[in-house]
């Protein structure tokens, strides 16, 4: 089975500040990783993911995250927030084998203050 | 590509009635999909999971003659909450695994937010 931990409920930042929302996660076999965002009362998309190859991945609305085995941490980084980023975001995780189901942590609301 | 799109995306009903909650996936035959449940500034909790011609699977603790899914066909999954309550009351979401070929990540619906008075 997989876990995923969000370190953080909120964060708060100005705008055009750099931020980052952290991610940690456990499995005892290889996983995929995902990042999507919620903005209030809509559905999930999918920001970026990592399947694998290099660790560094970039997404969509200016986003990257960092793969690291090691410290099995997929954070996710932004060097400049826009008011229009404030929303909840999910940090998620898959078996790489088949079609398993999603493993959702409990979501980090970024706020994004002028 | 891979759209999926929900409807109703919000609906009130009466306490005892039934709704209907549709997924369709827009531009992909989708063989599986997931039906997800949102408490308020909660995450997502996976209900079950529909695959096109055979029964639903369910996660432990969800009821199957209340939430009852149906998956007819490679494009529309059927969310029916029976005999509803207002603790039914919630954030319905519905997910579908597209082909490898359009990647990886499963696309969301945009949700129905269920209100049972």
């Amino acid at each position: 089975a997989q876990s995923v931990t969000q370190l953080d409920s909120q964060v708060p930042v100005f705008e055009e500040a750099p931020v980052e929302l952290r991610c940690n996660y456990s499995s005892s076999v290889s996983v995929y990783l995902f990042w999507y965002v919620q903005y209030p009362n809509q559905g999930l998309q999918l920001l970026l993911k990592y399947l694998s190859g290099s660790t560094l991945v970039k997404g969509i609305n200016g986003f990257e995250a960092e793969f690291n085995k090691s410290q099995t941490s997929f954070h996710l980084r932004k060097p400049s927030v826009h008011i229009s980023d404030t929303a909840e975001y999910f940090c998620a995780v898959r078996m790489n084998s088949g079609y398993s189901t999603l493993t959702f942590g409990k979501g980090t609301m970024l706020l994004v203050s002028p | 590509g891979a759209v999926v799109s929900q409807h109703p995306s919000r609906v009130i009903c009466k306490s005892g009635t039934s709704v209907k909650i549709e997924c369709r996936s827009l531009d992909f035959q989708a063989t599986t999909m997931f039906w997800y449940r949102q408490f308020p500034k909660q995450s997502l909790m996976l209900m079950a999971t529909s695959n096109e011609g055979s029964k639903a699977t369910y996660e432990q603790g969800v009821e199957k003659d209340k939430f009852l899914i149906n998956h007819a066909s490679l494009t529309l999954s059927t969310l029916t909450v029976t005999s509803a309550h207002p603790e039914d009351s919630s954030f319905y979401i519905c997910s579908a695994r597209p082909p490898t070929a359009l990647g990886y990540g499963y696309t969301f619906g945009s949700g129905t937010r269920l209100t049972v008075v």
